[in-house]
């Protein structure tokens, strides 16, 4: 129930193109719902994040579509670029008191000039 | 603009050795973390320590694991007996009280248990 699972496990697209990244939980009391970018060798970086009470939220070329009752989530990077290739991990958390992050298995981006 | 920093970047020791991994959160944060990833899977929550004590902690999080928040700027996690399955990326977080949820993670330390 604590789980968060993504797909794919990897990812290659043309540069332009528009990756997506799917994830999907099962713990109703997740309300908040971040991105995280990983490069080689570094730690995570967050990219953008979510809360239910919004359907969709875009950040320069990222955007998060969120589906409630579906309890599914996706990351969209638009124009995609080489330097955009990373790992990207989803994550969820509950509320207030209870910040712990559950990652999803990550996702490995390859962008092809 | 402040970032978590971790040292050592880098740390190998030998079955059975205790290792401290240390931390700089940003300096006014309040909340801290330990993470850990095992080479090539997700990243993994080990603690959350608040007002000098642990708030919540893992399974994986057992009696050979502490933390400390020994003076005001530094958070360190002591792995009291190294065992070969430690071996991993930790990775410090911290998150301003009165901020959105947001965890800022460091460059991570990576322990090689031999």
């Amino acid at each position: 129930q604590q789980q968060v699972k993504q797909s794919p496990q990897s990812l290659i697209v043309q540069k332009g193109g528009i990756p997506i990244i799917n994830c999907a939980y099962e713990n109703t009391a997740f309300d908040y719902f971040p991105w995280y970018q990983q490069f080689p060798g570094k730690g995570p970086a967050l990219l953008i994040a979510i809360r239910p009470d919004v359907s969709e939220k875009k950040e320069g070329r990222f955007t998060i579509s969120f589906n409630k009752s579906a309890k599914q989530f996706s990351l969209h990077i638009m124009d995609s670029q080489p330097g955009d290739s990373a790992t990207y991990f989803c994550a969820a958390s509950m509320g207030f008191g209870n910040e712990k992050l559950t990652f999803g298995t990550g996702t490995r981006l390859t962008i092809i000039p | 603009e402040p970032e978590v920093t971790q040292t050592p970047s880098h740390q190998v020791t030998q079955m059975g050795q205790e290792v401290i991994l240390r931390c700089v959160p940003i300096s006014n944060h309040l909340y801290f973390y330990w993470y850990r990833q095992i080479l090539g899977q997700k990243v993994e929550f080990l603690v959350s320590f608040y007002n000098n004590e642990i708030s919540e902690k893992s399974e994986i999080f057992d009696d050979q694991f502490s933390v400390e928040r020994p003076d005001g700027s530094n958070f360190t996690l002591k792995i009291r007996s190294t065992k070969l399955e430690d071996s991993a990326m930790y990775f410090c977080a911290s998150r301003k009280a009165e901020s959105t949820d947001t965890q800022y993670f460091g460059p991570g330390t990576r322990l090689t248990v031999l």
